[in-house]
Order: C-alpha cells, then sequence, then structure tokens
C-alpha cells in the first residue's frame, strides 16, 4: 500500500525558495499507474491544488501559481519534490503530498499527513 | 477558469439526522471526474467518493453521492459521531485541472 512522507523545512523567510520534498513507500515513483501531486491549506481555509508530475516527467501547475512553482522527480530515491518561490506570507500553509490514482478517476486516494510551513519575517 | 461553490458553508445536524451537501460548478464537468473528500481536525483529507457515486475503499453505504453537468449531491442517510467534519467536492479536468470547492462543514446541532 502507497504511503507518502512530507519533509522539508516549517520556517522559510518572504522572497526566498520553499523546498518540500515527498517520499513514496509501497510502490513505485516511476509508476505509470500514478500522478504525483501537491495540495496545500491555508489556516483556517480550503484546499488549493498546486501542481501534478506524471512518471513521464510532465507536469501540471495551477495557473494561479505556476510562474513560481517547479515539481520533479528523483526515481533513485522514490521521492517527488514541489520548489515554490518568492514566497510571501500568504504562501503560509500545511502542504499535503498526494497521489492522484488514474484508477479512481484522477481523485486523490492516498495523501500525506501534510507539513507546515511559515513564511515569516 | 471552474469554480465549485459548496452549499451549505455550515450544516447543523444532530447524530442520526440526514445530511444534503451541495456542489454546484461553474461549468459542466463530466461526473467521472467528481470526487468527495472528508477531512477532520488535524488531519489530511480522506478520499470517500469519486466518479460522484463511487465509494472509496472502506466507506460506509451510508454515505453517498449523485449529480451531473453542474450539479452533484453528496449524502449522509444517519450522522454517526464519526461524519462530523469538514466535507470538499474537487473536479479533474477543467482548469484549474484539479479544483476543489470551498468546503462545508457538518457540526453537531
Amino acid at each position: 500500500q502507497l504511503q507518502l512522507q512530507e519533509s522539508g523545512p516549517g520556517l522559510v523567510k518572504p522572497s526566498e525558495t520553499l523546498s518540500l520534498t515527498c517520499t513514496v513507500s509501497g510502490g513505485s515513483i516511476s509508476s505509470s499507474s500514478y500522478y504525483w501531486g501537491w495540495i496545500r491549506q491555508p489556516p483556517g481555509k480550503g484546499l488549493e491544488w498546486i501542481g501534478s508530475i506524471y512518471y513521464s516527467g510532465s507536469t501540471y501547475y495551477n495557473p494561479s501559481l505556476k510562474s513560481r512553482v517547479t515539481i520533479s522527480v528523483d526515481t533513485s530515491k522514490n521521492q517527488f519534490s514541489l520548489k515554490l518561490s518568492s514566497v510571501t506570507a500568504a504562501d503560509t500553509a500545511v502542504y499535503y503530498c498526494a497521489i492522484p490514482n488514474i484508477a479512481a478517476n484522477y481523485a486523490m486516494d492516498v495523501w500525506g499527513q501534510g507539513t507546515t510551513v511559515t513564511v515569516y519575517s | 477558469e471552474i469554480v465549485l461553490t459548496q452549499s451549505p458553508g455550515t450544516l447543523s445536524l444532530s447524530p442520526g439526522e440526514r445530511a444534503t451537501l451541495s456542489c454546484r460548478a461553474s461549468q459542466s464537468v463530466s461526473s467521472t471526474y467528481l470526487a468527495w473528500y472528508q477531512q477532520k481536525p488535524g488531519q489530511a483529507p480522506r478520499l470517500l467518493l469519486y466518479g460522484a457515486s463511487s465509494r472509496a475503499t472502506g466507506i460506509p453505504d451510508r454515505i453517498s453521492g449523485s449529480g451531473s453537468g453542474t450539479d452533484f449531491t453528496l449524502i449522509i442517510s444517519r450522522l454517526e459521531p464519526e461524519d462530523f467534519a469538514v466535507y470538499y467536492c474537487q473536479q479533474y479536468g477543467s482548469s484549474p485541472l484539479w479544483t476543489f470547492g470551498q468546503g462545508t462543514k457538518v457540526e453537531i446541532k
């Protein structure tokens, strides 16, 4: 059974780049059955899809964040990563990695526990 | 860009009552790509339904979904204590490629 675990700094300074990693266990990140995605949730607010990547390397980003987001895969480590540049206080959120499952019509059926990132000065 | 609007914002009900949650899309969504999630405080979301009405693994049959086009509904037939949470609908396919509604909170009356 696939499991995900986010990791990365909990504090980031304004204008710097937020970098998070999601480690996949219980399966291969090279599987053609899944996309790999990032979602965030600001304090007290709803869910926002940031972007997703397919095993082939194809990436899909939320247009509202596209200019600042890079998602990549490291098959040697079975990980995928998120980089969000030029952060502001509005980027403070819980960041989740999740798996959009093709067999579940692209619904996200596995989620990491989430990691809190605070942008502070 | 597609927008999913959920109503009501908050639903105050007692255990044993029926909950009806609505998700309305600003443009037509294929029911194949409409999902519902449950989120409890401090936890990650949990997939409940995909394809508008197919239950994810382990989801009880008191939870059901329906709808097509721009109007979708999640029904909890008899609320159990563990059902009090926030519920999100989500679509896949229109820009943004994955889009969530703003959520409906089901609270104990």
